[in-house]
């Protein structure tokens, strides 16, 4: 089983709808992270969460929210989704910010915008 | 404005040896970072420099030069597996990372 767990996998919506991704994790981190992947850009800081009690925007935060429901769960929504966030998301963890933190990428969640 | 550049696709031959670059400017620096990425997939950790000189892992190396704002990723003796986006991304003075589009790397018989 994979240690950072994002549902669904692929989602398809429409306009105005409100959408809700999901993450877990099981590696102990207090780090969350969600990104946005587009082709041809970087991946893009949407928001992330230090502990359960700290949320910080990312670059890219407008349109988003998000609910850190305990240690190991982190989940982004979009209120009223539009086309141009039809994007690939990713929830992601670390053991620190500092030193080397590196990041440790759920699977990947594929949300299609009609 | 922060940026980094790195080539968008490169192509090699199985065997061979491939350098792919990552040049950056950012605010402050506390860290550059190589990630794989197989297509439809999530990234995954190759290499971490925060002093300059070649850090080398088995068959894939990184190096920066702070001073001059670059790193590389060096892959020897390719495998068709490599094929792949490799995503360069810098740790800024806020500990913010930054990261480029990705260089999707093709490898040939």
């Amino acid at each position: 089983d994979a240690d950072v767990t994002q549902t669904p996998r692929n989602r398809i919506t429409k306009t105005g709808k409100r959408i809700m991704l999901e993450c877990s994790q099981t590696k102990g981190h207090d780090r969350m992270y969600w990104y946005r992947q587009d082709p041809g850009l970087g991946l893009r800081l949407i928001y992330y969460s230090f502990d359960v009690k700290d949320i910080n925007k990312g670059e890219i935060s407008d349109g988003y929210s998000v609910s850190r429901q305990a240690q190991a769960k982190f989940s982004l929504s979009l209120e009223s989704a539009i086309p141009n966030q039809t994007a690939l998301y990713f929830c992601a963890t670390s053991d620190r910010g500092g030193d080397t933190g590196e990041l440790f990428f759920g699977e990947g969640s594929r949300l299609t915008v009609l | 404005g922060q940026n980094i550049d790195q080539p968008t696709e490169m192509t090699a031959t199985e065997g061979a040896i491939v350098q792919i670059n990552c040049t950056y400017q950012t605010s402050g620096f506390n860290g550059l970072f190589w990630y794989q990425q197989h297509a439809g997939e999530a990234p995954t950790f190759l290499s971490y420099n925060v002093l300059d000189g070649l850090e080398e892992k088995g068959r894939f190396s990184s190096f920066l030069s702070r001073s001059k704002g670059y790193s590389y990723l060096l892959l020897k003796e390719l495998q068709m597996k490599d094929s792949a986006s490799y995503l360069c991304a810098v740790m800024d003075s806020n500990y913010q990372l930054i990261w480029g589009a990705g260089t999707k790397l093709i490898i040939k018989p």
